[in-house]
């Protein structure tokens, strides 16, 4: 079946770095963008933004501008998102979600990883 | 950036009762080339990630119990449960995706009275 399966919880010091990985299952991974969404504890949902995964373009919220990169590796199906500067308020449950190429709403989400980030 | 600003915060509701949550985006989500809006509804449950329910505002996605359903005016958008069951206590958040960065309301929780 589709899948998005998510790598697992990190705990990170302020000013580190982290890297969690998505890998897609159950259909063809370069056709569908992937999505990267966060959830602070007991807060919504925020977007942080996108890679195609057949041309490697991305897109990312202002507010991540130069904080976020988002890669892929085709042949093992897998999207990684790396968020670098962490502070507390980086503290979060983070989603990738993949956009159905009819109009790129969210269709299928992976489990999510919990980054905590704390000194 | 477009805003999307939900209503009630909280919803508590009886069993067999309809439950409707409000979305109102701040600048339109039509597209005029295929007069679609681009605004999805999600369901999330507790310790779980969210689950599409609605998209192009009034579409039903595949699976989803024809109780849920969305509609659309101007810039207004509602997703009604039409019967309340039991299994429907979530947040509901309702989100944008006609233009980056993609925004979703501030999310709607719903209870059962």
């Amino acid at each position: 079946q589709v899948q998005l399966e998510q790598s697992g919880a990190e705990v990170k010091k302020p000013g580190a770095s982290v890297k969690v990985s998505c890998k897609a299952s159950g259909y063809t991974f370069i056709g569908y963008y992937l999505h990267w969404v966060r959830q602070a504890p007991g807060q919504g949902l925020e977007w942080m933004g996108w890679i195609n995964p057949n041309t490697g373009g991305t897109n990312y919220a202002q507010r991540f501008q130069g904080r976020v990169t988002v890669t892929k590796a085709t042949s093992i199906s897998t999207a990684y998102m790396e968020l670098s500067g962490l502070t507390s308020d980086d503290t979060a449950v983070y989603f990738c979600a993949r956009g159905h190429p009819r109009d790129d709403s969210f269709d299928v989400w992976g489990q999510g990883t919990i980054v905590t980030v704390s000194s | 950036d477009i805003v999307m600003t939900q209503s009630p915060d909280s919803l508590a509701v009886s069993l067999g009762e309809r439950a409707t949550i409000n979305c109102k985006s701040s600048q339109s989500v039509l597209y005029s080339s295929n007069n679609k809006n681009y605004l999805a509804w999600y369901q999330q449950k507790v310790g779980q990630p969210p689950k599409l329910l609605i998209y192009w505002a009034s579409s039903r996605e595949s699976g989803v119990p024809d109780r849920f359903s969305g509609s659309a005016s101007g810039t207004d958008f509602t997703l009604t449960i039409s019967s309340l069951q039991a299994e429907d206590v979530a947040v509901y958040y309702c989100q944008q995706y006609y233009s980056t960065p993609y925004s979703f309301g501030q999310g709607t929780k719903l209870e059962i009275k």
